[in-house]
């Protein structure tokens, strides 16, 4: 079993609707992201947390809200999903109390369309 | 100007040959970087880090950094297709303790037999 699992993989769904990404992590790891891929932009930080009582915005924020429900959970939302947040979206996990690595553990990804 | 510039591609070698790819970085404070390696469909990789200037080696895999320039690159010796991926460089952004990247877009490598 994946270390970080997205559900779900796929997702087709309309402009205005509601959409909820979610993360859960087996590794223990403090901190989670959330990137989104798109093609010829590489990966962008939405939001991060470095704990459940604490969430920070990352450079593309709007549009997105997250929920960090325990140590090892960290949902993503689109409130009103529009066709320009079709995108990959993926969440990682780090743990910097084991030394400044840098490395991030991905999950699967979750693959979003809009229509 | 983006924070961290990579040429998308695509890159094409033969097999045996040595793919250098390239990765420029804006911010000066910078002082971590890494190399992802992303196949078709699949999530990134960490495959190098790099913190001082200089090279650093691992198996076939050469991590270079010139902070003076600005510039990081990573070295493929004896390219093989299953080397064929995309590749991610990325800078640890600042403050550096929230452990977050800032990636550039990427350069996809292929590999031919």
């Amino acid at each position: 079993d994946a270390d970080v699992t997205q559900t779900p993989r796929n997702r087709i769904t309309k402009t205005g609707k509601r959409i909820m990404l979610e993360c859960s992590q087996t590794k223990g790891h403090d901190r989670m992201y959330w990137y989104r891929q798109d093609p010829g932009l590489g990966l962008r930080l939405i939001y991060y947390s470095f704990d459940v009582k604490d969430i920070n915005k990352g450079e593309i924020s709007d549009g997105y809200s997250v929920s960090r429900q325990a140590q090892a959970k960290f949902s993503l939302s689109l409130e009103s999903a529009i066709p320009n947040q079709t995108a990959l979206y993926f969440c990682a996990t780090s743990d910097l109390n084991r030394g400044n690595t840098g490395e991030l553990f991905f999950g699967e990804g979750s693959r979003l369309t809009v229509l | 100007q983006k924070e961290v510039e990579q040429n998308s591609g695509p890159l094409s070698v033969p097999e045996g040959a040595i793919a250098s790819l390239n990765c420029t970085y804006s911010d000066r404070v910078s002082q971590s970087f890494f190399w992802y390696r992303q196949y078709s469909g699949k999530s990134p990789e960490l495959i190098m880090s790099i913190y001082s200037n200089g090279d650093k080696e691992d198996g076939r895999f050469t991590a270079q950094l010139n902070k003076a320039s600005q510039y990081v690159s990573l070295l493929i010796r004896d390219s093989q297709p299953s080397d064929s991926a995309t590749y991610l460089c990325a800078v640890k952004g600042v403050p550096s303790n929230t452990g977050k990247l800032i990636f550039g877009q990427g350069t996809t490598l292929q590999v031919k037999p």
